[in-house]
């Protein structure tokens, strides 16, 4: 079946600690996506990607990264500059731009 | 002003009964619009996607678009406990390539048995 994993499910963060959230389609979509969901706030786009080995900055990109080595994968790292993590972390994927985008189910990031 | 308003609730209602949700939008360059649905601890869900005004039905679902309104909604009918979710909705600019889309908060839906 084709789709979108994401991994961990949950995940916890120290203080100081950088963080890799996974994100796999086999979708074949060129375009990837990050979103944060926050109670009562909708999604928000950190980052995304069009192409391999490019991405851009979304509205939150601060305190993140990410990378695009394969067609198949966009992580996403939290480093410790970000000094709120705790959210919902949605992966998504679309062929083109258009075209509505198809989601994981999320990794929701705790701080210990 | 957000680019997207939709009232988050809750919104509970009967079994069996009609459900109305609406988001209001400001910026008319926006073309494509899409409902979501999404349970908890869950990625959202693709409902409905459409480019035009006008309605478009898929069983119990209905969206619809008035562009001269900059007004969305998505009906369902013969409401079901499964229904229980959060709807969000979603929109892209018509000159985008770059997919972002622009959601709404979510309205959080209760259909009670």
């Amino acid at each position: 079946d084709g789709g979108i994993t994401q991994s961990p499910k949950y995940l916890f963060r120290k203080e100081g600690q950088n963080v890799t959230l996974s994100c796999e389609q086999n979708l074949n979509h060129d375009a990837m996506y990050w979103y944060r969901q926050d109670p009562g706030q909708g999604l928000r786009l950190i980052y995304y990607s069009q192409i391999v080995n490019d991405f851009q900055k979304g509205d939150i990109a601060e305190g993140y990264s990410v990378s695009r080595e394969k067609k198949e994968s966009f992580p996403l790292t939290v480093t410790s500059a970000q000094k709120n993590p705790t959210a919902f972390y949605l992966c998504a994927s679309t062929h083109r731009g258009n075209q509505p985008q198809h989601f994981g189910d999320g990794t929701r990031l705790s701080i210990l | 002003q957000k680019e997207v308003e939709q009232d988050p609730g809750p919104l509970s209602v009967p079994e069996g009964a009609i459900v109305s949700l609406n988001c209001t939008y400001s910026n008319s360059a926006f073309q494509y619009f899409m409902w979501y649905r999404q349970y908890s601890r869950k990625g959202p869900e693709l409902l409905m996607y459409t480019y035009s005004s006008g309605n478009k039905e898929d069983g119990r679902f209905t969206a619809q678009v008035d562009k001269s309104s900059k007004y969305i909604s998505l009906f369902i009918r013969d409401s079901q406990p499964s229904d229980s979710a959060t709807y969000l909705c979603a929109m892209l600019y018509g000159s985008s390539n770059t997919g972002k889309l622009i959601f709404g908060q979510g309205t959080t839906l209760q259909v009670k048995p």
